[in-house]
């Protein structure tokens, strides 16, 4: 059964850090490993799509990357800004096009 | 904006009711799939649709059913509401097939069980 773990649950940082959002897995067949973010009581909003095949990808001021065979990914953010804040939450997706998400990691930007 | 449109927002039962949660689809999908999501924690799969379906099913009771409609947009239906079914319930839609499995959400209906 694929899990997924989010290190750490929680994270505060001085606005204008770049900081470090990390994804495991268990199971490393998978299709593809998808980045997003929640803000609180709201929707996902879609941050990244890494395919299985594909070892990075980025959107403005941020950055995915997959190891697929070590079961992880990371998220870099750079230069954070005080919007930034919410719920990062990472998701693979192993063939059945069904997602098994993590925990979520929880940051705060302080200005 | 993602194009997939939930309703209600927010909705309040009492225990042994029956709900029901509905979603568009965004323009082009054929595939929609429902999540549940306990506060604090990750969402949950319960099941999926494609071109009307049932195509996945997650370790959901079968009083969690659904439909998917022609025009693609889909229903959830809880029976015998329980306590623990209090939630935000969450929509994706994506295109379908192989070569595109981004998955696209809904802002959620959040359901308040008493």
């Amino acid at each position: 059964k694929q899990e997924v773990t989010q290190i750490p649950a929680a994270l505060s940082v001085p606005e204008g850090e770049n900081l470090v959002l990390n994804c495991s897995f268990t199971d490393s067949a998978i299709y593809n490993l998808q980045w997003f973010r929640q803000d609180p009581g709201k929707g996902l909003t879609s941050l990244l799509l890494i395919q299985s095949s594909q070892r990075e990808q980025t959107s403005g001021r941020l950055n995915a990357s997959l190891d697929k065979s070590s079961g992880r990914s990371t998220l870099y953010i750079a230069a954070s800004q005080p919007g930034d804040s919410a719920t990062y939450l990472c998701a693979v997706e192993a063939g059945s096009y069904q997602l098994t998400f993590g925990k979520g990691t929880k940051l705060s930007v302080i200005p | 904006e993602t194009g997939v449109t939930q309703s209600p927002t927010h909705l309040i039962k009492t225990r042994g009711q029956q709900v029901t949660l509905r979603c568009s689809s965004q323009s082009g999908h054929n595939t929609v799939s429902w999540y549940q999501q306990a506060l604090g924690q990750g969402p949950q799969f319960i099941f999926q649709y494609y071109r009307e379906e049932e195509n996945g099913r997650g370790n959901f009771p079968p009083r969690f059913s659904g439909l998917q409609f022609p025009n693609y947009s889909s229903e959830l239906n809880v029976n015998a509401l329980e306590l623990d079914d209090s939630a935000l319930y969450l929509c994706a839609s994506s295109p379908g097939g192989r070569l595109n499995t981004e998955a696209f959400f809904g802002q959620g209906t959040r359901l308040t069980v008493v």
